[in-house]
């Protein structure tokens, strides 16, 4: 029933290696978006999607790339992962630019 | 400048009292605000949006809005220990989607 869920909740995995978040939301919402949280809290967006278009891209190495199915889903890949990318990233959904609802997060370790 | 600032706290209340969480931002065309509360190791929680000038109620809660002094404040009556979080304030510039976090202010509602 988790209006925004994500997939896995948490991953422990080595330098280097490559792994992959998923996100679904039953909403009915029309946009999807990632953010970061640091060790500091500090909440970052990183990429959004509008039915399954990229339109928000930060500042973001190039070893992170969104993918967008369908509108309900999106993916966050990260390729050749760095002790930096430690974090909780989550998902968030909305309808357009309405108020932003969040998933519980995945917390991503890099030993 | 951060682009958006609050008082990282703690802010300390006794129970019953109100709480009274303030937040700047920089960009005056700052269109959209919001309040979120997280609980630690939980996902942010939507409690408050404002888009106008002024006061918005909502239980025991009130956001303030001044857009001239690039303002917003949160307003907690009766405070209970459950409403101890830290909570995020959020500004969307314009009409598009993008959300900038402040730091957050965390809050202990002591017994």
């Amino acid at each position: 029933d988790t209006a925004v869920s994500q997939t896995p909740k948490y991953l422990v995995t080595q330098m280097g290696n490559d792994k992959s978040i998923k996100c679904e939301q039953n909403l009915g919402h029309d946009t999807m978006y990632w953010y970061k949280q640091d060790s500091k809290k500090f909440l970052k967006i990183m990429f959004s999607y509008n039915n399954k278009e990229l339109i928000i891209n930060e500042t973001v190495p190039n070893r992170f790339s969104p993918k967008s199915p369908d509108k309900a889903h999106l993916n966050l890949h990260i390729n050749s992962l760095e002790l930096g990318d430690s974090a909780v990233y989550f998902c968030a959904s909305s309808y357009s630019n309405q108020p932003q609802h969040f998933g519980d997060g995945t917390r991503l370790s890099i030993l | 400048q951060k682009e958006v600032e609050q008082n990282s706290g703690p802010l300390s209340v006794p129970e019953g009292a109100i709480a009274s969480l303030n937040c700047t931002y920089s960009d005056r065309g700052s269109q959209s605000f919001f309040w979120y509360r997280q609980y630690s190791g939980k996902s942010p929680e939507l409690i408050m949006f404002i888009y106008s000038n002024g006061d918005k109620e909502d239980g025991r809660f009130t956001a303030q809005l001044n857009k001239a002094s690039q303002y917003v404040s949160l307003l907690i009556r009766d405070s209970q220990p459950s409403d101890s979080a830290t909570y995020l304030c959020a500004v969307r510039a314009g009409g598009g989607n993008k959300l900038t976090f402040g730091t957050g202010t965390q809050l202990k509602v002591e017994l």
